[in-house]
């Protein structure tokens, strides 16, 4: 258990909808990352929070969006859902903006786009 | 960005034999960790480890980082074993975004 916690596990959502997946951080982490992953493939980064603000990006459009907390749990949003979206969505927690130490992953949501 | 390649994508033993796994990345790094997924998704930690050598159980684990490479060996595998296994890193430049290559696929027969 790295006390990461995501919700939903599942979800199933047809194509245009918008979905909301929230992950809490491990208790005296700051920083939260979010990644997806396809099936059969490593995961890749999607953005970093931190104090509340995105502060790196991966190559993701805009209709990928999040926020972050004061207490720095975050939500991941994406709008205009399309079926190449499907795909296991993780959570990563780290201090100090992830300069150097461990990254703790949730469990993930899984997302499917029908 | 960092390109990660892991290799063999897919390794199968039989229960009790040795394996390792090799991890080549292109540039220099001030992360680098491994990872077990397990059959639900999760992502488990099993090393953290920039540079050296580490051991954990059955499981060990080194980085060269001068030569961009890291191995991850298990003895004496077991059926829980099996899952992928996934390595990644990160410069310092990037903050905390890891690149994680494609993995390698483990299955142990008993």
């Amino acid at each position: 258990e790295t006390g990461v916690t995501q919700s939903p596990t599942h979800l199933i959502k047809t194509r245009g909808q918008q979905v909301t997946l929230r992950c809490s951080s491990q208790s005296g982490h700051n920083t939260v990352s979010w990644y997806q992953q396809a099936l059969g493939q490593g995961p890749q980064f999607i953005f970093q929070y931190y104090r509340e603000e995105e502060n790196g990006r991966g190559n993701f459009p805009p209709r990928f969006s999040g926020l972050q907390f004061p207490n720095y749990s975050s939500e991941l949003n994406v709008n205009a859902l399309e079926l190449d979206d499907s795909a296991l969505y993780l959570c990563a927690s780290s201090w100090d903006r992830g300069y150097t130490g461990e990254l703790f992953f949730g469990e993930g949501s899984r997302l499917t786009v029908l | 960005g960092i390109q990660v390649e892991q290799s063999p994508p897919d390794l199968i033993l039989q229960e009790g034999a040795n394996s390792t796994l090799r991890c080549n990345f292109s540039d220099s790094v001030n992360n680098l960790q491994w990872f077990h997924q397990n059959p639900w998704g999760q992502l488990i930690n099993l090393f953290y480890i920039p540079s050296g050598t580490k051991q954990n159980g059955r499981l060990s684990a080194t980085t060269v980082a001068t030569e961009r490479y890291s191995l991850l060996y298990i003895s004496s595998s077991q059926t829980t074993d099996s899952g992928v296994y996934f390595c990644a890193v990160k410069r310092g430049s990037t903050l905390g975004r890891l690149y994680f290559g494609r993995g390698t696929q483990l299955t142990v027969w008993p």
